[in-house]
């Protein structure tokens, strides 16, 4: 059967500070995959969204990056943290090819202070 | 770009039917899809269309009409534990979420 990791749980960090979110699947192959943001009573942004190893397309201009460098690994990232990156950070994945479900891993609440 | 919309709040009865509604405009269209997601939880798939009409899953169905760019979830005999949020999400090349519906079961 199909899982996907994504950790940590919670994340305080200091703002300046860099970022590194992960996020793995296991039991399927070439996944397509996607990391969200949700804000405290909101709905899900879409930040990045992958069909393949390198190919990632990016949705809102942010001071995130996101980057597959193997097939069931999605990673989020920054360099320097804001106040305003503080959210929920989901990560997301669906059958190769097609995204009517996605499945979505535990998510990650992040605050920057 | 995509645009979806949800009525931000509803409430409803314990065992009675409840409908939430999500409109649409986009560049692209798949599909509409239904999420369900409980305070501090990740969001669950509930339901799919691609075509017009009614999908039933138990207690839950969703309805499509692409001509009217519309879709509800449907949810009936409602218990307690339904209290959550419920999100409509647009296909195309990517999943772009609506606002999403809070819904409370009362007593």
């Amino acid at each position: 059967s199909q899982t996907i990791h994504q950790w940590p749980a919670t994340l305080v960090q200091p703002v300046g500070s860099p970022l590194s979110l992960e996020c793995t699947v296991e039991g399927t192959s070439n996944p397509n995959l996607y990391w969200y943001r949700q804000a405290a009573g909101r709905g899900l942004q879409l930040l990045f969204y992958s069909v393949g190893i390198g190919q990632i397309s990016s949705e809102v201009p942010q001071n995130l990056s996101a980057s597959r460098p193997q097939d069931r690994q999605f990673i989020l990232s920054s360099k320097k943290l804001l106040l305003s990156d503080s959210g929920f950070y989901l990560c997301a994945w669906s059958v190769a090819g097609t995204n009517e479900k996605l499945f979505f891993g535990s998510g990650t609440q992040l605050s920057v202070l | 770009g995509q645009s979806l919309e949800q009525p931000s709040e509803v409430t409803a009865v314990e065992g009675a039917i409840v409908q939430m509604n999500c409109t649409y405009q986009t560049s692209g269209f798949y599909g509409l899809s239904w999420y369900q997601q409980h305070d501090g939880g990740a969001p669950t798939f509930l339901s799919y269309n691609a075509l017009d009409g009614l999908e039933e899953t138990g207690r839950f169905s969703s309805f499509l009409s692409r001509s009217d760019s519309y879709g509800y979830l449907l949810l009936q005999e409602l218990q307690m534990k339904d209290s959550a949020s419920y999100f409509c999400a647009v296909q195309d090349q990517k999943v772009t979420f609506g606002t999403g519906t809070k819904l409370q079961v009362i007593p």
